[in-house]
């Protein structure tokens, strides 16, 4: 089964922006890994993000977009908010089987 | 208001079985590809099994770790996704997630793998 890395920890400043990439053992990740991000927070679901690498659901907030950054896929935050701390996790398809990422957890100092 | 509803977690001994039940409503659930999800206690969430609408084929789809043990069926009458898990460890045990294709998640039923 591939391994998808992403950074264990980030720190942010509220009002700026951060990245977060998302790996895959077996090459570049490609829009064909159907990269998808959710945030999870403690005690709640899981809530999706973005899917097919950069499109937002209804209820995600425009601060948010998704990209592929050379051979990853991106999550990028833009005028983070206190809100925004949360565990990061993308997610990749290999075939029609997904592949979670370790999570990055993302503090907003 | 789309729901998922999960249920049929608890305690189980090492070599046991158990039937996980997500009862769905608020949406068309013949037309939804549906999945199960689960986090191991301090780790991170792990992808388990996905299956097609009918309408799609209805083919399932398992992450290699649980392929020969793990069952995802769906009853469209009943608007109710399964997962039977057989050959429990405790390395099973987890918060398991019922997800419409990952879209809309439910709030997770508990299931600890202990003697």
């Amino acid at each position: 089964q591939a391994v998808v890395t992403q950074e264990p920890s980030l720190t942010v400043s509220p009002g700026g922006t951060v990245t977060l990439t998302c790996a895959s053992s077996t090459g570049a990740v490609t829009s064909g890994h159907d990269p998808n991000w959710f945030q999870h927070k403690p005690g709640q679901p899981p809530r999706a993000l973005i899917y097919n690498t950069n499109n937002k659901h209804s209820w995600t907030p425009a601060r948010f977009s998704g990209s592929l950054l050379g051979d990853k896929a991106a999550l990028t935050l833009s005028g983070v908010q206190p809100e925004d701390e949360a565990e990061y996790y993308c997610l990749l398809y290999y075939g029609a089987a997904g592949v979670f990422g370790g999570g990055t957890k993302l503090t907003v100092l | 208001e789309m729901q998922l509803v999960e249920s049929g977690g608890g305690l189980v001994n090492p070599g046991g079985s158990l039937r996980l039940s997500c009862a769905a409503s608020g949406f068309t659930f013949t037309d939804s590809w549906m999945a199960w999800v689960r986090q191991t206690p301090g780790k991170g969430l792990e992808w388990l099994s996905r299956i097609q609408s009918k309408t799609a084929g209805g083919t399932t789809y398992y992450a290699a770790p649980v392929k020969d043990r793990f069952t995802i069926s769906r009853d469209d009458s009943k608007d109710t996704l399964y997962l039977q898990m057989n050959g429990l460890t405790t390395e099973d045990t987890a918060v398991y997630y019922c997800t419409r294709d990952l879209m809309k998640w439910g709030r997770g039923t508990l299931v600890t793998v202990s003697s």
